[in-house]
């Protein structure tokens, strides 16, 4: 079975600031990953997703994530915090073969201040 | 775009009620998934569906069922409601494995904040 550890339920950085959420993966085989952002009153969006192809994944609104398999990490960051990027993000990640099903983390709710 | 579309954005029903969450999207996904999500326990899967009439339980399935008789529409039913299932309820679609690549992401609604008084 596959889970995901997100550390850290709050973040708190300032506005123009760099931005690292964590994630934590484990799974047995290969897995798919995928980072969710929610902003208030809004279902989940999807930030960028890991393909395989590069271990650097570009998303969108400047965010991109590094999957490391020798540390089963898949890490968000953006270099410049912006008060627009204020929401909770969700780290998921879905196996081979899975039927497409997502399990995951519990989420890093993120502060931006001036 | 995606479009998944939930009815109600807030709903407040009475304990013992039947309830009816509805949820259709507009890309001829086969995968569909309902979620609640409860502060600091992030997303959990209640029930998922990958084709029309086909149904699986997810991780939460008790007091809760499903209905998919179109492949458009995802119902999830609460068959008598309780307190203790007031929750923020996600709908989620995505194509199959089997007719796009195995990453398919899945497409949310904006889900449905739903109280049992």
């Amino acid at each position: 079975a596959q889970s995901v550890t997100q550390l850290g339920s709050h973040v708190s950085v300032s506005e123009g600031a760099l931005v690292l959420l964590r994630c934590n993966y484990s799974s047995s085989v290969p897995p798919y990953l995928f980072w969710y952002v929610q902003y208030p009153n809004q279902g989940l969006q999807l930030l960028l997703k890991y393909t395989s192809a590069a271990t650097l994944v570009k998303g969108i609104n400047g965010f991109e994530a590094e999957f490391k398999k020798s540390e089963t990490s898949f890490h968000l960051t953006k270099p410049s915090a912006h008060m627009s990027d204020a929401a909770e993000y969700f780290c998921a990640v879905s196996l081979t073969g899975g039927g497409n099903k997502l399990t995951f983390g519990t989420g890093t709710q993120l502060k931006v201040e001036l | 775009d995606v479009k998944v579309t939930q009815s109600s954005r807030y709903l407040v029903k009475r304990t013992g009620e039947k309830v009816f969450l509805e949820c259709v999207q507009d890309m001829d996904h086969e995968n569909m998934f309902w979620y609640r999500q409860d502060p600091g326990l992030g997303l959990r899967l209640i029930y998922f569906s990958y084709d029309v009439k086909m149904k699986e339980k997810g991780d939460i399935p008790e007091g809760y069922s499903v209905s998919r008789e179109k492949k458009e529409r995802f119902s999830l039913i609460l068959e008598s409601a309780s307190t203790n299932q007031t929750s923020m309820y996600l709908c989620a679609s995505s194509l199959s494995p089997v007719t796009g690549a195995l990453n398919q992401p899945q497409h949310f609604g904006d889900g449905t904040r739903l109280s049992i008084l």
